[in-house]
């Protein structure tokens, strides 16, 4: 069964930092592209981010998070991460990672991020 | 890059059938073939309804489609029933500074 997990979200203070861990089953993360998606509570959905799959594992960010959010993976541990630092109040969202341009439906359940002081 | 553009409600009653619209530019919608439709019930994860503007993953009842016509795509949702009751979103590969957009989103009511 395709499966991706998210883990890793919280409250955290304005200014603060959070990891995203987006760990994939049933297929192999290095395949695909891994995207971001995000969700502020009763707003639509948000692209975040991308690394692609090899050659380059190429990166790609939104002009609201760029500079401040990270995208990294481990192919060995079939995993992706979102490293979000300087986190704003605006920020605040269910994170998803998913394959946007996949065929298949692969979605996460999400992570909650709270930024709030 | 905006978002793409979508009605924000639309409603219909058990047996109708209902078309969402998706209306983006050349640099997305009409410029590729990457047009996806997501289906969301609240407090849930999307779920892929159509991938490449027509093609329906397994699973998928054959009541949705979907369908492009220049810089607009369509979601097309037949023999409506309550369980379709939900938002739903378009997205696209866009060619712009960001490769992805989504859909300002559509809440679907089943009268």
């Amino acid at each position: 069964e395709v499966q991706l997990v998210e883990s890793g979200g919280g409250l955290v203070q304005p200014g603060g930092s959070l990891r995203l861990s987006c760990a994939a089953s049933g297929f192999s993360v290095s395949d695909h592209y891994i995207d971001w998606v995000r969700q502020a509570p009763g707003k639509g959905l948000e692209w975040v981010g991308r690394s692609k799959n090899k050659p380059g594992h190429s990166i790609d960010y939104a002009a609201s998070v760029k500079g401040r959010f990270t995208i990294s993976r481990d192919d060995s541990k079939n995993s992706v991460f979102l490293q979000m630092n300087n986190l704003k109040t605006e920020d605040t969202a269910v994170y998803f990672c998913t394959d946007v341009l996949a065929q298949v439906d692969y979605w996460g359940q999400g992570a909650l991020v709270a930024v709030s002081s | 890059q905006s978002a793409l553009t979508q009605p924000a409600s639309v409603s219909g009653s058990p047996g109708q059938s209902i078309t969402i619209s998706c209306t983006g530019s050349t640099s997305d919608v009409g410029g590729y073939n990457f047009v996806s439709w997501f289906q969301q019930y609240p407090g849930k994860a999307p779920k892929l309804m159509i991938y490449e503007v027509t093609n329906r993953p397994s699973g998928v009842p054959d009541r949705f489609s979907g369908s492009k016509s220049g810089t607009t795509a369509s979601l097309t949702i037949s023999g409506l029933q309550a369980e379709d009751e939900a938002d739903y979103y378009c997205g696209s590969y866009t060619s712009s500074s960001t490769p992805y957009v989504f859909g300002t989103g559509t809440k679907l009511t089943v009268l």
